[in-house]
């Protein structure tokens, strides 16, 4: 099936400073990523949707300027968390989307110390 | 709101036996669901999906069913095994601005006992 990577697999970082977190699609073009994040013990809650040349969409309550999307290419997203806090602390998930599925990736746990 | 919840978060299950995870949802517009497997520290791990049209599905040692009169999504899986022990997950999706859109439930923990 389908292969979706992420990178780095865990990060650790001081807080205020930013992390950058890749999604690629290996074996497929993904016009359309998404991003969600899941805190301990809680279900996957979807932040944006991240289209290959365009705006990132982002759902309510999730800070555009604090989670930069970008989608240059068909086979990557990145979302950088800017000025990351403690509170940012989560399980970090994004997912592609093909014509008839989406793939997740194995996520990227980021401990804001 | 639209939301997809689960009936229990925690299941226990002695290894052999089958197990049932159920899931209620609210919105019927879905156009289908789909159930995952999440295990510790990893992404969520398709495992069957069924369309809004279909009541049951069958895949190896799993079987899904729909129920669209009380909104009601199951998963059984027989003869559970103890790397079945992970977190499911029921999602529902639906075409918002021509891709499927993928909202999750709240989540089941199904612990096998050896």
């Amino acid at each position: 099936g389908a292969v979706v990577s992420q990178h780095p697999s865990w990060v650790i970082c001081k807080s205020g400073t930013s992390v950058k977190i890749e999604c690629r699609s290996l074996d497929f073009q993904a016009t359309t990523m998404f991003w969600y994040r899941q805190f301990p013990k809680q279900s996957l809650m979807l932040m944006a949707t991240s289209n290959e040349g365009s705006k990132a969409t982002y759902e309510q309550g999730v800070e555009k300027d604090k989670f930069l999307i970008n989608h240059a290419s068909l086979t990557l997203s990145t979302l950088t968390v800017t000025s990351a806090h403690p509170e940012d602390s989560s399980f970090y998930i994004c997912s592609a989307a093909s014509l008839s599925a989406q793939y997740f990736g194995p996520g990227t746990r980021l401990t804001v110390l | 709101g639209e939301s997809v919840g689960l009936h229990l978060p925690t299941l226990s299950v002695q290894e052999g036996d089958n197990s049932i995870i159920n899931c209620a949802y609210s919105n019927s517009a879905s156009d289908y669901f789909i159930w995952y497997k999440q295990e510790s520290g990893k992404g969520p791990q398709f495992i069957i999906d069924i369309r809004s049209n279909m009541d049951k599905r069958q895949g190896q040692r799993v079987t899904v069913l729909l129920n669209k009169t009380v909104k009601h999504l199951s998963l059984q899986i027989a003869a559970t095994q103890p790397g079945d022990s992970a977190v499911y997950f029921c999602a529902e999706t639906k075409n918002s601005g021509g891709y499927q859109k993928v909202t999750f439930g709240t989540g089941t923990k199904l612990q096998v006992i050896p």
